[in-house]
């Protein structure tokens, strides 16, 4: 069965840090986006790709960037981690780009110490 | 901005009561709204959606209504059972800086009652 797998799921760092979090999905989906959830607000939208190659930014872009290699997998990447960056993070993909059913990932709980 | 506005943020119903929680939308040519239910410690997953061609949309014990003039949706629950407990996120497709987006409400925490 398709899926959509992020890693790790648990992660600590220190402030200053680089920490990439993995995203791969099997859906075949063009569409992969980013969001982190943090009470009182939401899913925020971080980063979004529409296709290989393609990446455009959320409304909560500033500390991080993703690149899109193949069409499975959008790594997410915070240059250097910051407290305010302690979240969880959602990885989803999609078969269409905004009007479609998102497939979330299980999500990555990240703290900065 | 451009944003989503859900209310309320906390919802506490007795079992077999109905639930209703309301989104309003900024952008008027805004046209899919997806509902999204996220169990404790679970990721997101979609239960719901209608376009802005439909007014209401059915499924088992949930409903979603849309009111394109006024911009605002609701999701109807009813005959709530425990297993309704969750976090419900509405969302709305909407042009943002050039770009259409899916932009999520703030959710809201239903927790039925026994």
């Amino acid at each position: 069965d398709a899926e959509i797998t992020q890693s790790p799921r648990h992660k600590i760092t220190e402030t200053g840090r680089q920490v990439t979090l993995a995203c791969h999905q099997t859906w075949n989906h063009n569409n992969m986006f980013w969001y982190r959830q943090d009470l009182g607000h939401g899913l925020r939208l971080i980063h979004y790709s529409y296709g290989v190659h393609d990446t455009n930014k959320g409304e909560v872009s500033d500390g991080y960037s993703v690149s899109r290699s193949n069409t499975e997998d959008l790594p997410l990447t915070l240059e250097s981690a910051a407290s305010s960056q302690t979240s969880v993070y959602f990885c989803a993909s999609s078969g269409q780009p905004y009007d479609g059913t998102q497939y979330f990932g299980p999500g990555t709980r990240l703290t900065v110490l | 901005g451009e944003n989503v506005e859900q209310h309320p943020s906390t919802l506490s119903v007795q079992e077999g009561d109905s639930a209703v929680i309301k989104c309003t939308y900024s952008d008027s040519a805004s046209n899919y709204f997806p509902w999204y239910k996220q169990e404790l410690g679970k990721r997101p997953q979609l239960i719901i959606d209608i376009r802005s061609n439909v007014g209401e949309k059915k499924d088992q014990r949930i409903a979603v209504t849309l009111n394109k003039t006024a911009k605002h949706f609701s999701l109807h629950i009813t005959e709530t059972q425990p297993e309704d407990s969750a976090v419900y996120f509405c969302a709305a497709s909407m042009r943002i800086q050039g770009a259409q987006k899916l932009v999520f409400g703030q959710g809201t925490r239903l927790t039925i009652n026994p």
